[in-house]
């Protein structure tokens, strides 16, 4: 059972405009939430989290939103850039305290000129 | 070069070889993970240690052994390799318990198995 979802695979994204990349959960006890980002050839490298007492986080050109009665999240990239081309994925875990990590599938972000 | 380094990056073998992927980190992080990446299930935990000998199991661990003799080193073997476990694996690092911290990954070896 994928515990998180990331149902888009793919999403292709004019320069200059916003990306918004989606994924759900669906244990309702996941507390902590992340984004990290892979570049081909590459390890993911982190992006961004957000703590479940609050509903936004932002950093730069990118925001998380967390809806916890929805179990879902969202990652905005404002305005997005072809070097935003990679592929992205949520994480979740149980608690900030918590070791392990349970990834949703991905989602490969292209960003066109 | 510091960092967190794994060897081979690309390995081809047969279904039943033994298979060890080793894993270097050179930043003294207490936690160390193994991780593979597949189509349509993202990255999925098969093993971590939060310190030497000191292991356990993720998501995904049947078939897998691991080890941590020391702090930076932290191998994965696939004992009888099978065609399921063609993958690209990935290891990481954290310095501190919790997943606030963030975790440091690796390159990846392509693992196909004939």
């Amino acid at each position: 059972d994928q515990q998180v979802k990331q149902n888009s695979p793919s999403l292709s994204v004019q320069e200059g405009r916003i990306s918004i990349l989606n994924c759900d959960y669906t244990n309702s006890m996941f507390d902590y939430f992340l984004w990290y980002k892979k570049y081909p050839a590459e390890g993911p490298t982190f992006l961004i989290s957000i703590s479940s007492i609050k509903d936004k986080n932002e950093d730069g050109r990118f925001t998380v939103f967390l809806n916890k009665s929805a179990k879902h999240l969202s990652l905005h990239i404002v305005p997005s850039q072809p070097g935003d081309s990679a592929v992205y994925f949520c994480a979740a875990a149980l608690s900030f305290n918590t070791d392990k990590l349970i990834f949703g599938t991905g989602t490969r972000l292209q960003v066109f000129p | 070069d510091a960092g967190i380094t794994q060897s081979p990056r690309y390995k081809i073998t047969e279904t039943g070889r033994q298979v060890t992927l080793m894993c270097h980190q050179t930043w003294s992080h207490s936690y160390m993970f193994w991780y593979r990446q597949d189509l349509g299930h993202g990255l999925r935990l098969i093993y971590y240690s939060a310190a030497a000998d000191i292991t356990d199991k993720g998501e995904v661990p049947d078939g897998y052994v691991v080890s941590r003799s020391k702090t930076e080193n932290f191998p994965l073997t696939l004992e009888s390799a099978t065609r399921s476990q063609t993958s690209v694996y990935f290891c990481a690092s954290r310095s501190s318990g919790g997943a606030g911290g963030e975790l440091f990954f690796g390159e990846g070896s392509r693992l196909t198995v004939l």
